[in-house]
């Protein structure tokens, strides 16, 4: 069954850095996101991403935050300079429209990567 | 968005049938389910969906009744690898590509 990978697992940085986490979304789906999930809360949507361009974003999804689809696999989410409260799983997933009769909003989660900001 | 309200815990055996209720008094006519499943440092991943009536995979059985006003999870005989915590959604079925919204779950622990 096809998967939605994420890379690295596990990313450590100092405080300040810029850290891209990168995904290769479900070859035919055309809508990806990020979410995140802080230690011991909720997952939480940062960014969709549709057409090249971005869907919705949260609250979350400042000016320090970016997406990309570099190429026709990839997207990527960079944080420009990390602060300690960026500390939290990030999952990237993605979604097709109305493929083999389910709604198009069905999400595929990649496993995520943790990012620690020392 | 319809609020969905589910229990935080729950405790099951092995070999049990767990029953997980969400209420979500405020759904609307072009809103589905969708239960989710995550397992610690991992992702989300999608166990069932429906609109009306019940609805069964491989996985798991989703029984929604005529108000739609809530639905049940029901896991089959589960095994301590069914540990998990379980997430309630609804969404707008013509909602392509939309957000989704996690709340907090139902934490189940299943035991030997």
């Amino acid at each position: 069954e096809p998967e939605v990978t994420q890379t690295p697992s596990h990313q450590v940085t100092q405080m300040g850095q810029e850290v891209i986490l990168r995904c290769v979304p479900i070859s035919n789906h055309l809508y990806f996101y990020w979410y995140r999930q802080i230690l011991g809360q909720k997952v939480e949507f940062l960014v969709s991403f549709y057409n090249n361009e971005i869907s919705e974003k949260s609250e979350i999804f400042d000016d320090q935050f970016s997406v990309e689809r570099p190429d026709g696999s990839n997207f990527t989410l960079k944080i420009r300079s990390t602060k300690l409260e960026d500390s939290a799983m990030y999952f990237c997933a993605s979604s097709e429209i109305g493929g083999r009769g389910r709604s198009g909003d069905t999400q595929y989660f990649g496993p995520g990567t943790r990012l620690t900001v020392l | 968005l319809a609020k969905t309200t589910q229990p935080i815990s729950m405790d099951s055996y092995e070999g049990q049938e767990v029953n997980i209720t969400c209420s979500h008094n405020n759904i609307a006519t072009n809103d589905y389910i969708t239960w989710y499943q995550q397992f610690p440092s991992q992702g989300p991943r999608f166990i069932i969906q429906g609109y009306k009536t019940k609805v069964t995979n491989e996985v798991a059985s989703l029984f929604i009744p005529a108000d739609r006003k809530s639905s049940t999870l029901s896991l089959p005989r589960v095994s301590l690898s069914d540990t998990a915590v379980y997430y309630c959604l609804v969404g707008d079925r013509n909602n392509q590509g939309g957000k989704l919204i996690f709340g907090q779950g139902t934490e189940l622990s299943v035991k030997p």
